[in-house]
């Protein structure tokens, strides 16, 4: 267990619809990423939150948006859902800005339809 | 674009051999790092190697870190079944603040 803990597990929407993905970092973690892995695209970057604050950005989508609140836990709101949406979408934390490890969850995965 | 490219992509063995996989990078680093991944699962941290280390070891594995070639490889020796998994290389850029991961290499042990 790493002690970063994502809702839900499994996820099935339309198209067009509009969801939250939440992922609680490890105890004490400041930092959170996020990332989406598909099939033919590996795992993409796609933002990076350190207390509260916007750190980094990836090849996120407009329809995608993030935050992370006081209590640290963010959430990835991902709005207008189109079917190549459909993949895993892990969070990780980790104690610092960078140059240490990340705790990954165990994912979200999310199946447009 | 992805920062770091795995090589092989797939990779087939026996129980009990040793398993090589490499990884090479674009830009300059603070670190690179090892994950696992076990099939729709987290990923898991092995390994952790600084910009200015040579080689590191944890149990059976062993990683290389060549700076001036942009490159680096993962040993797993006397490979387990369990072993199975795909395994990734992330890079950790100079200011960049964010890990970025490589395409992976699946790893196949068979018994």
């Amino acid at each position: 267990d790493s002690g970063v803990t994502q809702t839900p597990k499994h996820l099935i929407t339309a198209t067009g619809q509009r969801v939250t993905l939440r992922c609680s970092p490890r105890s004490g973690d400041l930092s959170v990423y996020w990332y989406q892995q598909s099939l033919d695209q590996g795992l993409q970057f796609l933002i990076h939150y350190y207390n509260g604050e916007e750190r980094a950005k990836g090849n996120i989508l407009e329809r995608f948006s993030a935050q992370q609140f006081p209590d640290l836990h963010s959430e990835l709101n991902l709005s207008s859902l189109e079917l190549g949406d459909s993949a895993l979408y892990f969070c990780a934390s980790s104690n610092h800005l960078g140059n240490t490890e990340a705790f990954f969850g165990q994912g979200t995965r999310l199946t447009v339809v | 674009s992805q920062q770091g490219e795995e090589d092989p992509q797939a990779l087939s063995i026996q129980e009990g051999e040793n398993a090589t996989m490499n990884c090479s990078y674009k830009t300059s680093i603070n670190n690179l790092q090892w994950y696992r991944q076990n099939s729709g699962r987290g990923l898991v941290h092995l390994i952790l190697i600084r910009s200015n280390e040579r080689e590191k070891h944890s149990g059976r594995l062993r990683v290389t870190l060549d700076t001036s070639k942009k490159s680096s490889s993962l040993l797993i020796t006397a490979s387990r079944a369990a072993d199975t998994a795909s395994y990734f290389c992330a890079t950790d850029a100079q200011g960049a603040q964010k890990l970025v991961f490589g395409q992976g290499t699946r790893l196949t042990i068979n018994p």
